[in-house]
């Protein structure tokens, strides 16, 4: 398709569980961005790759989170050891380069439940 | 502290009249500024922006203002539709890392037929 899309579109885990989130952006699009949406709230920076450069990962909450890249293009968002906290939205988001005037493309999103 | 602000969480209007949504921010960096639309269980979508070089921008039922001095923009839709019924995002990002843009918490808009 043309658009952003992700995987799983809903994922219930036990609470100790590892979980694996997959984007796959539009294609030619060198920005990644991750988000996650909690209930009521607004969307809260996780990571952002671009290009070849390191990622921005100021927004990851803790080191149970981590995000990969492969090959400038599908990304997966791993979420060690879950918790009840973890429970939201993850939105996924592509971008063509850095220009200014570059809106980012959102996937549908991943809803992550955690028992 | 959140940098960018949208201070009414919900708004309702009639169809026909006008929808003002809000936004507020503080990091006086930011020089692009864009809102999003999200339906439910579907991502946000852009809908319209603004360069901090102009003071407004209009595209059909849609038209943002931004007030620089007072670190405000709202976005104006007129007239509204019940189609228009949905969360809007007001984003910001500074020209120093334009890659990264900064959202609000959303407003929901509830537009009665």
């Amino acid at each position: 398709g043309a658009g952003v899309s992700q995987s799983p579109s809903n994922k219930v885990t036990e609470k100790g569980k590892d979980v694996e989130l997959r984007c796959d952006p539009i294609s030619g699009h060198t920005a990644l961005y991750w988000y996650r949406q909690s209930l009521g709230q607004g969307l809260e920076f996780l990571i952002y790759f671009q290009g070849n450069s390191a990622p921005d990962k100021s927004g990851l909450p803790s080191d149970r989170f981590s995000a990969e890249r492969t090959g400038g293009s599908v990304s997966t968002l791993t979420i060690q050891r879950t918790q009840q906290e973890d429970s939201a939205v993850y939105l996924c988001a592509s971008r063509s380069g850095l220009a200014m005037g570059n809106e980012q493309f959102f996937g549908p999103g991943t809803r992550l439940t955690v028992l | 502290d959140q940098q960018v602000k949208q201070n009414s969480p919900s708004l309702s209007v009639q169809e026909g009249r006008i929808s003002i949504l809000n936004c507020d921010y503080t990091n006086s960096m930011f020089d692009y500024f864009l809102w999003y639309k999200k339906y439910p269980a579907e991502g946000p979508t852009f809908l319209i922006s603004i360069s901090s070089i102009k003071d407004k921008n209009e595209d059909g039922r849609f038209t943002v203002f931004l007030n620089k001095s007072a670190k405000h923009l709202s976005l104006h839709i007129v007239p509204s539709q019940p189609g228009d019924s949905a969360v809007y995002f007001c984003a910001a990002s500074a020209r120093t890392n334009a890659g990264k843009s900064t959202f609000g918490d959303g407003t929901t808009l509830t537009v009665k037929p």
